[in-house]
This record gives C-alpha cells, structure tokens and sequence, in this order.
C-alpha cells in the first residue's frame, strides 16, 4: 500500500492563480481530512469528509474548495490564491471509528508570491 | 471550542536522558481522545501514542508514556532513553468523541536530543 499520497510536492503561485491539491489514499478509508501548518504553528483543519460525495467546513475553510466524488480521491481546490494561503498542505484519512489513527500524507509546501 | 495548549515552544537534552513535554487542553466533554504525534524533519506526522478519557491507565508505547490527568486536563509525554532518532516536533492533540473524527492540534514543542 501507497498509503496516503499528495502531488505536488513543493508549488509557488503568483496572486491571483488558482490551483487543486491532489490527494489519494489506498487505505479504503472513509474519513478524509485537509489541514493546513503555518511556520512555526500546529495543524489546523481545513475541510473534512466522511464518505464519497459528503464534505463539510472544518476550522479554516475560507479560500478553499473541496469534492469527494471517489473513495479514494479528495483534491483541495484555492481559487484567487492569497500571500496568507502560503503553507504546508497535509492530507489525511482514517477508518470510520473514534480513536482510530489519522494517516498523513508527505505534504504540499505551497508559497503564494 | 476545545483549545490545546504546549507552554514549551523548544527543549533540549542529552542521549539517554528522559524528557518529558507538556500540554493541557481545554474541553467541556468527558468523552473524548489524546495523541502525540511526532513530526521529524521528513515533514511526515507520526502517531507516537494515544489515550482515551474515560481509561484511567496511562497509555505506554516502549519507550514512550503519558501521565494522563483528566481532572486538571493535562496530557504530557514522558520520553525515556532518548535517541537522536527523537529528535523532532511533538504535537499534542486532542478528538471529540461527537461528531466527525476532528483533530485539534497544540503549537507544537521542538525537541532536539543531543548526542
């Protein structure tokens, strides 16, 4: 298993760009989450989902889109990308039960210049 | 809102020695869940530990333990033995027990082990 896997890996973005955040994961897990890490700081969750076709805001939405239209697939679309939307990307996703382990991705560093 | 809360930004110690890093977290629920997460240079978050609330026994993984206190709302990380492999940065965590399975993460404690 791959596990969970995000391209790109690095990506500068002028103002004003947009761009998708791919994430799969081959887990067969149900729950997927966005986050992101600001220098310095701790995650904060952007968006979620709970199965194919349900999404919902986490602690950070604005700026961002999100669509689950597979199991496995969760791309984070920025449209009009922000200086304040530079970051470091994670992707994770976990089985369907409380206490159960999020599994992260590697991370996309994102610079909006 | 829950709020997690790591009063130690960096620490430092020697191989060998023990260190143990602090969080408290800020909840109105008595059902819920605490990790630790290490985050070494590679960027990849690891799960080190975890706890649920309603277990009174500490939680231990080899050489990492917890001292869980559920009345004073404190989640530390006791590491023994440190390793150079230890070095990283340590997340604390906490996950209601309603709703979907959200994280909260603290700021997060640098550590660095010495050799």
């Amino acid at each position: 298993n791959a596990g969970v896997t995000q391209t790109p890996k690095f990506r500068i973005l002028k103002i004003g760009q947009s761009m998708t955040l791919q994430c799969t994961q081959d887990m067969n897990h149900n729950y997927m989450y966005w986050y992101r890490q600001d220098p310095g700081m701790g995650l904060k969750l952007i968006y979620y989902s709970v199965g194919a076709g349900i999404t919902d805001k986490g602690e950070v939405p604005n700026g961002y889109n999100v669509s689950r239209s597979t199991t496995e697939d969760f791309p984070l679309r920025l449209e009009l990308a922000a200086p304040s939307q530079t970051s470091v990307y994670f992707c994770a996703s976990s089985y369907d039960s409380y206490y159960n382990e999020q599994f992260f991705g590697p991370g996309t560093r994102l610079t909006v210049l | 809102a829950q709020t997690v809360t790591q009063s130690q930004p960096e620490m430092s110690v020697q191989e060998a020695e023990t260190v143990t890093l602090s969080c408290t977290y800020d909840t109105s629920e008595n059902n819920y869940y605490l990790f630790w997460y290490k985050q070494p240079p590679s960027r990849q978050m690891i799960l080190v530990i975890r706890q649920e609330a309603y277990k009174q026994q500490n939680a231990t993984e080899n050489r990492f333990s917890v001292n869980f206190q559920k009345a004073a709302k404190s989640f530390s990380l006791k590491i023994s033995d440190s390793q150079l492999g230890d070095t990283a940065m340590y997340f604390c965590a906490f996950m209601t027990q309603q709703g979907a399975q959200k994280l909260v993460f603290g700021q997060g404690t640098r550590l660095t082990i010495n050799p």
